[in-house]
């Protein structure tokens, strides 16, 4: 069945390090992928997405990786801030379907 | 005012009772989903949207039923709350294009004792 999984549940940083939290996904069909952020108490919020023509897109701080061939996902945090303590959940859809989430990974910045 | 709104944000509740969880939008957005979510098992679809007429089972649907009473109001109802319904309930909306992915509302806490 369709999964999308995360290899690390939790990852801690120092302040100034770069993160990365990595994201695997099963269902080959998937065309978009999203990454979210979700601080104690609050919703997810929308951090950054990327569609399956692409293998890289940059936001502020942020960078996603897509790689289709062995179905992995990445997001990429430079200079990683205390701000940036959060659960973050990467998400995918194929065509028209609803996005589905994975578990979640817990990053803590150590300051 | 919050783009999308959910109430109550907290809730506990006994067993076998009924329960609706509201939620609003601000966003102007036509699809509208349910998500549950608990500890170590991400958010999980029970219900979704895409228009006024147009209702659809998610992942996790037992147990409850959804009503779109109009293109901004979309709420849950647990028929007869179990304990394992507790949980963070989260209502979300987007447009017909996957951009940006969905906006979140700020969830209700249920605990059904």
């Amino acid at each position: 069945g369709e999964s999308v999984g995360l290899h690390l549940p939790t990852l801690s940083v120092q302040e100034g390090d770069n993160s990365i939290i990595n994201c695997a996904y099963s269902n080959s069909a998937s065309d978009y992928f999203i990454w979210y952020k979700q601080e104690s108490g609050k919703g997810p919020q929308f951090i950054i997405d990327i569609r399956s023509n692409m293998d890289k897109r940059q936001g502020q701080r942020v960078t996603v990786l897509l790689n289709k061939t062995v179905k992995h996902l990445s997001l990429q945090i430079a200079a990683t801030q205390p701000g940036d303590s959060a659960v973050y959940f990467c998400a995918e859809s194929a065509g028209n379907t609803p996005l589905v989430f994975g578990k979640g990974t817990r990053l803590s910045v150590i300051a | 005012d919050a783009d999308v709104t959910q109430t109550p944000r907290n809730r506990i509740t006994k067993t076998g009772k009924r329960i609706m969880l509201e939620c609003s939008q601000t966003k102007g957005h036509d699809r509208m989903y349910w998500y549950r979510q608990d500890p170590g098992l991400g958010l999980r679809l029970i219900y979704y949207s895409f228009d006024v007429k147009d209702i659809n089972k998610g992942e996790i649907s037992d147990g409850y039923s959804v009503s779109r009473q109009a293109q901004a109001k979309f709420s849950l109802s647990l028929e007869s709350a179990i304990p394992n319904q507790t949980a963070l309930y989260f209502c979300a909306t987007s447009t017909t294009v996957h951009n940006y992915g969905y906006t979140f509302g700020s969830g209700t806490r249920l605990t059904v004792v």
